[in-house]
């Protein structure tokens, strides 16, 4: 079985760039989630998709940060402009669905590097 | 904010058991506990989930106390490979909406040595 696949692996901006990055979720999950990790702590919730529709997007910066999901499968997560505190691994993960004690399964994520 | 207390850092020897402890004291009836480890520059794994009963599989073991305040991972034979970080993490898993979140907090680093 395919696993959750992200891309791209390393991205190096400038401030006040965009960027980009795409999220593949195992096939036939129903439920993506977007995480942001910051070196050294644990992953945060960023936002949360039922199918293509949004579940969670309290933790979202809406200002600057919009993901969509729009078919239900693949989903996109876009930062713009970009902040040097945007720096960070951007982790995509995949569960079954929700109601149900199912495990998340994450990619290996997008490195960041605002400069 | 975490509701879970893990400690910060832990050693083991390789081929010796691993314990790691976690206190949840404010768990509720409906929350899951589950673990995810984190291998360096790895997206976080799986490992186990339980809700009062001990659980094992290929890969661990979950003790949960009686008053499912805390727990505990054993990994049986430490090798090298799972030096990581490791999180401990409660969850209600029959959640339709939010809830459904994982909320990661600072984990265990366990260096497995030589």
């Amino acid at each position: 079985e395919a696993g959750v696949a992200q891309s791209p692996r390393y991205k190096i901006i400038e401030k006040r760039q965009s960027v980009a990055f795409w999220c593949n979720p195992i096939s036939g999950h129903a439920t993506l989630y977007w995480y942001q990790q910051i070196l050294g702590q644990g992953p945060k919730l960023l936002i949360q998709f039922q199918n293509n529709g949004v579940v969670d997007d309290s933790q979202l910066p809406k200002d600057r940060f919009s993901a969509e999901r729009l078919k239900g499968v693949d989903s996109t997560l876009k930062i713009q402009p970009a902040k040097l505190e945007d720096s960070a691994v951007y982790l995509c993960a995949s569960s079954q669905g929700l109601g149900g004690p199912y495990e998340q399964y994450f990619g290996p994520g997008t490195r960041l590097t605002v400069t | 904010d975490a509701k879970t207390t893990q400690p910060p850092s832990m050693d083991c020897a390789e081929g010796r058991a691993a314990n790691l402890p976690c206190n949840h004291s404010t768990i509720s009836g409906n929350e899951y506990v589950y673990w995810y480890r984190q291998i360096h520059s790895q997206g976080p794994q799986y490992i186990i989930h339980g809700l009062k009963n001990n659980e094992t599989n290929e890969m661990a073991s979950l003790i949960i106390t009686e008053d499912r305040k805390s727990s505990t991972l054993i990994l049986p034979h430490a090798t090298l490979r799972d030096t990581a970080v490791y999180y401990c993490i409660v969850r209600v898993a029959y959640a339709y909406n939010a809830g459904n979140m994982l909320t990661f907090g600072g984990g265990t680093r366990l260096m497995v040595k030589p």
